[in-house]
């Protein structure tokens, strides 16, 4: 297993700005995923963020909206730009120890409220 | 693109009891894995259970098990002697063997609550 840190926790935050989700592993993995969970929803994948490229996104999300960043192995962060209510949710951070199998362990989760 | 389905949205289980959580998946292809997890209030989702779909033999891990149907697509997780600790977010989540490495597709989650 691996831990995974998140920062911060929770947040409650006004229309219009930005913030930025850490996430850091204790080991070094090769891809971190990016989740949404909004309230009372399924998990969504944003993005695939690899070390050294861009990051990959999912249909219906933009670098734009989620830039993400991966300077290392064991650090990605995600920012929520401009944000709306709708971006009220759940956000996680997950990683793949082992390939063969893909399973993912994740972090605590960052809870934004956007007012 | 590969759906996963569950139906229950709730379920409640007596301690001590066993329940048995549905899950429907559609995908046409062979070879995938299989997923149980579980979010608890706490938010951290963790993997209880996992099943490669070339094993015929259901997995297993300790009061976790699963009935896989490859025919029917189904994945059902059944927990044995239920605890309060068990009370929780169950989501299914399948994993196909090519494109994105590890992207999951999660169903709808079943909210699971645990009785006195």
């Amino acid at each position: 297993s691996a831990v995974i840190s998140q920062k911060p926790s929770r947040d409650i935050c006004q229309r219009g700005t930005s913030l930025t989700i850490q996430c850091q592993v204790d080991s070094q993995v090769t891809m971190m995923f990016w989740y949404r969970q909004q309230p009372g929803q399924s998990l969504t994948l944003i993005a695939t963020a690899n070390q050294g490229s861009e990051a990959t996104y999912e249909s219906g999300f933009v670098i734009d909206k989620f830039p993400i960043s991966r300077p290392n192995l064991t650090f990605s962060t995600l920012t929520v730009s401009n944000m709306s209510p709708e971006d009220s949710s759940i956000y996680l951070c997950s990683v793949v120890l082992n390939r063969a199998t893909g399973e993912l362990f994740f972090g605590e989760g960052s809870r934004l409220t956007v007012l | 693109a590969q759906t996963v389905t569950q139906s229950q949205p709730e379920m409640s289980v007596q301690e001590a009891e066993t329940v048995t959580l549905s899950c429907t998946y559609d995908t046409s292809e062979s070879d995938y894995y299989l997923f149980w997890y579980k979010q608890p209030p706490s938010r951290q989702m963790i993997l209880v259970i996992r099943q490669e779909a070339y094993k015929q033999q259901n997995a297993t891990e300790n009061r976790f098990s699963v009935n896989f149907q490859k025919a029917a697509k189904s994945f059902s997780l059944k927990i044995s002697d239920s605890q309060l600790g068990d009370a929780a977010m169950y989501f299914c989540a399948y994993r196909s063997p090519t494109g994105t490495a590890s992207k999951l597709t999660f169903g709808t989650g079943t909210r699971l609550q645990v009785t006195l």
